[in-house]
């Protein structure tokens, strides 16, 4: 089975710095998918970012970027220019394509405080 | 993008009564949907998936007869909570996949 581990519990970060979380996992399969979901205060899941497996080109989206590192088993997630908003906790998660009905690993979360 | 609903956002119920929340996308067909539990700074743990018109497959350690899952439609699924009990007060969250899983904005279910 697939697990996510995710070492750091709790991270802050002043506003308009960056902080990088992050994320490691386990796993025998070859093709899959990787996740960012934040999930602030009102406990909404927002997905983040997403990244296949068999795409070397790491996964942007505006101010957030990943560091994929296949052979190391590594999911990274790097928020540039902390924004207040940004303030959440945020779960990685993993995705089997074999898997009907795409189910997710999540891993533990890290609770991101953004300081003004 | 795609939207889920849960309803209701909050229930509180006596010790003893059945709960049921309703989960629907309301822009897109799901043929499945998942139930998540979560506790207080942890993360999500799966309950069951459940696929439209068959029996929903349960997570190990999830009662199945305590936890009821219905996905009538390809745009309904619903959880009854049966003979709550104040353990069983958490936030459930319900996904629906399209491709890929959107959430619906969850539902704090406390029992007295």
């Amino acid at each position: 089975a697939q697990t996510v581990t995710q070492s750091q519990p709790e991270m802050s970060v002043q506003e308009a710095e960056t902080v990088t979380l992050s994320c490691t996992y386990d796993t025998s399969e070859s093709d899959y998918y990787l996740f960012w979901y934040k999930q602030p205060p009102s406990r909404q899941m927002i997905l983040v970012i997403r990244q296949e497996a068999y795409k070397q080109q790491n996964a942007t989206e505006n101010r957030f970027s990943v560091n994929f590192q296949k052979a190391a088993k590594s999911f990274s997630l790097k928020i540039s220019d902390s924004q207040l908003g940004d303030a959440a906790m945020y779960f990685c998660a993993y995705r089997s394509p074999q898997t009907s009905g795409s189910r997710l690993t999540f891993g533990e979360g890290t609770q991101l405080t953004v300081n003004p | 993008g795609a939207v889920v609903s849960q309803h209701p956002s909050r229930v509180i119920c006596k010790s003893g009564t059945s709960v049921k929340i309703e989960c629907r996308s309301l822009d897109f067909q799901a043929t499945t949907m998942f139930w998540y539990r979560q506790f207080p700074k942890q993360s999500l743990m799966l309950m069951a998936t459940s696929n439209e018109g068959s029996k929903a497959t349960y997570e190990q350690g999830v009662e199945k007869d305590k936890f009821l899952i219905n996905h009538a439609s390809l745009t309904l699924s619903t959880l009854t909570v049966t003979s709550a009990h104040p353990e069983d007060s958490s936030f459930y969250i319900c996904s629906a996949t399209q491709n890929m899983q959107f959430f619906g904005p969850g539902t704090r279910l406390t029992v007295l």
